[in-house]
């Protein structure tokens, strides 16, 4: 399978503690995107990266919140001293940048959950 | 302020009826992008129609449709002859900003149920 992949599926963690997720975009996209999305709502944007530069960042992404994409492939997003606010589903995307803008597609997203 | 707004929260209809979500939005550019994007159970958003701001023709894809009304800010959804398979969370999305990479700016979503 070639779409966005992320992992894990699903984390549960005690309050204070730090928790990784990762995203491995569509091979050759070079953009990519985090969401974040909570219950009975849409996805709210957090993050946006072309190759391996963060261009731009959402009043959402909070200090404890440090997104990275080293090599322009695949990304990491960290959020530190989580807080029980933070438990949401966190979904990745990618697009390719070309003339005419492309649609982005997305991954099944990590679940979080702050107990 | 919400620039998206999907005023259906839920819809229930029986199977083989017509439905239509709604979709207004609000942007201050002439160049943009409209999403539905359709996410069921399995959580993983689906997309199925982009339209530019410059492009009002309607468009027609098996069962589903897509009304584009500049005048009127609104862009709907039609589902004709529903189908259970159908359930699902249907969200609108809007994309204006390029320095974002174009990123969806989404509505809140209309929860469809289609019973037998």
């Amino acid at each position: 399978d070639t779409g966005v992949s992320q992992d894990p599926r699903h984390k549960i963690t005690k309050r204070g503690q730090n928790v990784t997720f990762r995203c491995d975009p569509i091979s050759e996209h070079n953009r990519l995107y985090w969401y974040r999305q909570t219950l009975g709502q849409g996805p709210e944007f957090l993050t946006y990266f072309q190759n391996e530069a963060q261009l731009e960042k959402s009043r959402l992404l909070s200090d404890r919140f440090s997104a990275e994409r080293p090599k322009g492939s695949f990304s990491t997003l960290e959020i530190q001293r989580t807080e029980q606010g933070d438990s949401a589903m966190y979904l990745c995307a990618s697009s390719v940048r070309s003339g005419a803008y492309t649609e982005a597609f997305f991954g099944q997203g990590t679940r979080l959950t702050v107990v | 302020a919400q620039k998206v707004t999907q005023a259906q929260t839920e819809i229930s209809v029986v199977e083989k009826e017509d439905v239509t979500l709604d979709c207004v939005y609000e942007t201050r550019d002439t160049t943009y992008y409209l999403f539905w994007y359709k996410q069921p159970p399995s959580g993983e958003l689906v997309f199925l129609i982009r339209r530019n701001s410059f492009d009002e023709q309607n468009e027609i894809s098996g069962r589903y449709s897509w009304n584009f009304q500049k005048s009127t800010s609104s862009f709907n959804f039609t589902i004709t002859a529903s189908q259970v398979v159908d359930s699902a969370v249907y969200f609108c999305a809007l994309s204006e900003k390029p320095d974002s990479g174009y990123a969806l700016n989404f509505g809140k979503g209309t929860s469809l149920l289609v019973t037998p």
